[in-house]
């Protein structure tokens, strides 16, 4: 079956510290996967995604992902975190066509300390 | 700059009555989505739509329905609202073809008093 696993709930960085959000995924084909952003209250904004090539893809506002096919992850980064970046995170996989549906996982609120 | 357009931000209805939320996509998408979100229990999906006057159950259909009269409008009903269907909820938007994910509209929040 297909599944996202995102292990963190929350989590709290210092503002300027790196960040880094996990995301595993089940998926019996090739997968393609997104990260997307919402800031309270908002839709969601979709991030980045990965449909193949590179392994490391770039987004908006800084944000980076790492796709690792032997690990099943698919993880976020940042090397410099705003007060601004505070907001919840998910994380997305699904196929090559809009068929196939994407499945969410549960999200990580990411809170920025001073 | 495409988008999808939920047509409240904020909502208050009473126990038993009817309830429209109304979401219009301008970038011609095939498919549309309805999702809740609440808390500790991320994104559900209530009903989608591949086309036109389809409509397919998601995960959590009871107490909803749907409709999809022209391609851009998806609209979801609440037929008796119920104080456990406070939430808020999500529409998306998406391409058959090719999977580049979905675009989200900025949320209804409905609170059933």
């Amino acid at each position: 079956a297909q599944s996202v696993t995102q292990p963190d709930i929350h989590i709290t960085v210092s503002e300027g510290a790196s960040l880094e959000l996990r995301c595993n995924y089940s998926y019996g084909a090739t997968p393609y996967l997104f990260w997307y952003v919402q800031s309270p209250g908002q839709g969601l904004q979709l991030l980045l995604k990965y449909f193949s090539g590179d392994t490391l893809v770039q987004g908006i506002k800084g944000f980076e992902a790492e796709f690792k096919r032997s690990q099943s992850s698919f993880n976020l980064r940042k090397p410099s975190v705003h007060w601004s970046d505070a907001a919840e995170y998910f994380c997305a996989v699904g196929g090559a066509t809009g068929f196939q549906k994407l499945v969410f996982g549960t999200g990580t609120r990411l809170l920025v300390s001073p | 700059d495409v988008k999808v357009t939920q047509s409240s931000r904020y909502l208050v209805k009473r126990t038993g009555e009817k309830v429209f939320l109304e979401c219009v996509q301008d970038m011609d998408h095939e498919n549309m989505f309805w999702y809740r979100q609440d808390p500790g229990l991320g994104l559900r999906l209530i009903y989608f739509s591949y086309d036109v006057k389809m409509k397919e159950k998601g995960d959590i259909p009871e107490g909803y329905s749907v409709s999809r009269e022209k391609k851009e409008r998806f609209s979801l009903i609440l037929e008796s609202a119920s104080t456990n269907q406070t939430s808020m909820y999500l529409c998306a938007s998406s391409w058959t073809e090719q999977n580049y994910g979905y675009t989200f509209g900025s949320g209804t929040r409905l609170t059933v008093v």
